[in-house]
């Protein structure tokens, strides 16, 4: 199955910013919006952020995330250990119709 | 507040096809795409397709022979049925509903906005 690339893991002391990075085609990323998903362990995925760079009501500030061409990225700043998570992004796309997640990014919190 | 509960049997035996099913509370299932995830323990997401009541559907192309997802707004619940089950199915079965754009008139739905999720089902396929 086709996926969105994501870094498998990424880590950071608390007080830094982190980035993950997902990197797409011309088929999901470059033509559609992304959104990204917090999933804290044993629990369901959270809407992070929609529409490349909208955050949800409730969602902090230290979220953000922007996209360019075929990329997105989300960064975290101020990390915490709370947001030791996975991290997921996801596109429509196109060719496939259908919804394309990324791998998935584990954030350590050191 | 809209809530998801997903409900279904835990086991299920090769070759069966899997029934699950979707209550949804504090809102109607009409006038809103949703949707089924599915997730195998320590691994990613994967979407399996999603529907929009008494309309479009659209399906993981690489499900799309063995899937089929309804609604009944009676009930106000949908469910998905997943046939020919194998061990690979096994996973953690999430229900979500999409975040709509909308204006004074019509609502456009990306897909992957998933803003409402369900607590999610575990499904282990085993003889």
């Amino acid at each position: 199955q086709s996926l969105l690339t994501q870094p498998p893991s990424t880590s950071g002391t608390p007080g830094q910013r982190v980035t993950i990075s997902c990197s797409g085609s011309s088929s999901n990323i470059a033509s559609n919006a992304v959104t990204w998903f917090q999933q804290l362990p044993g629990t369901a995925p959270k809407l992070l952020i929609y529409n490349n760079d909208q955050r949800p009501s409730g969602v902090s500030d230290r979220f953000s995330a922007s996209k360019s061409g075929t990329s997105a990225s989300l960064a975290i700043s101020g990390l915490q250990s709370e947001d030791e998570a996975a991290y997921y992004c996801a596109a429509w796309d196109d060719r496939l119709s259908g919804v394309l997640f990324g791998g998935g990014t584990k954030l350590t919190v050191l | 507040q809209v809530q998801l509960q997903e409900s279904g049997p835990g086991l299920v035996k090769p070759s069966e096809t899997l029934s699950l099913t979707c209550s949804v509370s504090g809102g109607s299932i009409s006038a809103y795409y949703w949707s089924w995830i599915r997730q195998p323990a320590g691994k990613g997401l994967e979407w399996i397709g999603r529907f929009y009541p008494g309309a479009d559907t659209n399906y993981n192309p690489s499900l799309k022979s063995r899937v089929a997802m309804a609604g009944d707004t009676s009930k106000n619940q949908f469910s998905l049925k997943l046939k020919s089950m194998t061990a690979a199915d096994t996973a953690v079965y999430y229900c979500a509903r999409e975040k709509g754009d909308c204006s004074s008139t019509s609502c456009y739905f990306s897909g992957n906005t998933l803003e409402i999720w369900g607590q999610g089902a575990m499904v282990t396929v085993s003889s």
